[in-house]
């Protein structure tokens, strides 16, 4: 069975300052990562995944995520966070043996930029 | 443009009362889906629909009930045997296998 684990429900930070939203999957198979990101009042959106491949992957707004596969952990960066990007995230794992109907999503964790 | 149109944005139900959350989407994605919203428990799947006339529960269906008619829309309806509905609902559809999922702007379901 799968699972994922968001380590820290809410991440308090500075604007300018890095943040880092730790994620750590379990699964048996073959795994396809996600990084969702949900600003208030809103559904989710998908800020970047990890299919194959490299496993530092990017998104458009800065932030990074890299698969470590011996550490089973997809841990979610940015080196300079902005006001903007305060919201959930969700770190979501999907099984490709499953057809990725049953993505599975984390807790969610909130982060707080503050000025 | 194209998205998915979750109505309405509140609603209020009262004991006893089955409600219909509406979501509609013409991305022409074949699967479809409804999660729900806890603070702090992330999204619980409830049911999910590969194609038009099929669908299969997820992981927390009692309480609930889905139809695929057409392939836009995916009406969820909570029934009052769901005694504790007051939640986020997220609709999401996606166009194929393993392909990313988009979501709606969902609904904010509370008790009276």
């Amino acid at each position: 069975a799968q699972s994922v684990t968001q380590l820290d429900s809410q991440v308090p930070v500075f604007e300018e300052a890095p943040v880092e939203l730790r994620c750590n999957y379990s699964s048996s198979v073959s795994v396809y990562l996600f990084w969702y990101v949900q600003y208030p009042n809103q559904g989710l959106q998908l800020l970047l995944k990890y299919l194959s491949g490299s496993t530092l992957v990017k998104s458009i707004n800065g932030f990074e995520a890299e698969f470590n596969k011996s550490q089973t952990s997809f841990h979610l960066r940015k080196p300079s966070v902005h006001i903007s990007d305060t919201a959930e995230y969700f770190c979501a794992v999907s099984d490709d043996v499953t057809g990725g109907f049953k993505t599975i999503f984390g807790a969610g964790t909130r982060l707080f930029v503050k000025a | 443009d194209g998205g998915i149109t979750q109505s309405p944005k509140y609603l209020f139900r009262k004991e006893g009362q089955n409600v219909t959350l509406s979501c509609e989407q013409n991305l022409n994605h074949d699967a479809m889906y409804w999660y729900r919203q806890d603070p702090g428990q992330g999204l619980r799947l409830i049911y999910y629909s590969q194609i038009v006339n099929d669908f299969q529960k997820g992981d927390i269906a009692e309480g609930y009930s889905v139809s695929r008619e057409k392939k836009e829309s995916f009406p969820l309806t909570v029934t009052s045997a769901q005694k504790n509905p007051t939640a986020f609902y997220l609709c999401a559809s996606s166009r194929d296998l393993n392909e990313k999922l988009f979501f709606g702007s969902g609904t904010q379901l509370s008790v009276l």
